[in-house]
């Protein structure tokens, strides 16, 4: 079976603090796709990263990283310095079988950032 | 960037009425599309693939009677809730695959919220 699992539910954090938000994923592909995405509270979804099962490079963009471990079935996000306008929900997805384009989202986790 | 429109973003209806809702690839074709269901902090859950001048293929426990898909142009894709009930309240999101894409991505349109009386 394939899942995803954010076991956070919702994190609060004081702006500048780092946050990291937690993914653990399973699948029996061996090709898939990890992805994490930002909701914020006016519902669209906002493209975060896409990371395929072959490339466990972590990756930094500005004041986010992500930690893939295929070991521990984990694609952990980072923020760091958080900022007000990091509260949002967030989703890690998992793509049900390489190619499909189904995705499997988590169950999200709430961030609020606090001033 | 891709873009992908909804329309309308939000809609309360009464019970009993049906209820059509757009999802339109603004500058790229999109031969798949993809319905979420989104109910309050919850997840996205996917209802339906939607493949243009084909039938959709509806995920377990989705009744295809009761949602309607219909992807008549690679740029269109309508979801048309039928005979609404109040449990069908949910935020809808429609996603499109794009074509010839070298970063194979989908994109997500920006939903739409629908309230049934």
């Amino acid at each position: 079976a394939q899942k995803v699992t954010q076991a956070q539910t919702e994190i609060s954090v004081v702006e500048k603090e780092d946050v990291t938000l937690d993914c653990v994923y399973e699948t029996r592909d061996t090709t898939y796709y990890l992805f994490w995405y930002k909701q914020p509270p006016s519902g669209e979804l906002v493209f975060l990263i896409r990371r395929n099962s072959f490339d466990e490079q972590n990756e930094i963009s500005g004041r986010y990283s992500w930690n893939f471990q295929k070991s521990t079935s984990s694609f952990n996000f980072t923020i760091t310095a958080s900022q007000v306008v990091d509260s949002a929900v967030y989703f890690c997805a998992l793509e049900r079988g390489s190619g499909t384009y189904k995705y499997i989202f988590g169950t999200g986790t709430r961030l609020k950032v606090l001033a | 960037g891709a873009v992908v429109s909804q329309h309308p973003s939000w809609v309360i209806c009464k019970s009993g009425t049906s209820v059509k809702i757009e999802c339109r690839s603004l500058d790229f074709q999109a031969t798949t599309m993809f319905w979420y269901r989104q109910f309050p902090k919850q997840s996205l859950m996917l209802m339906a693939t939607s493949n243009e001048g084909s039938k959709a293929t509806y995920e377990q426990g989705v009744e295809k009677d009761k949602f309607l898909i219909n992807h008549a142009s690679l740029t269109l894709s309508t979801l048309t809730v039928t005979s609404a009930h109040p449990e069908d309240s949910s935020f809808y999101i429609c996603s499109a695959k794009r074509e010839f894409s070298s970063t194979d991505t989908q994109y997500f349109g920006p939903g739409t919220r629908l309230t049934v009386l």
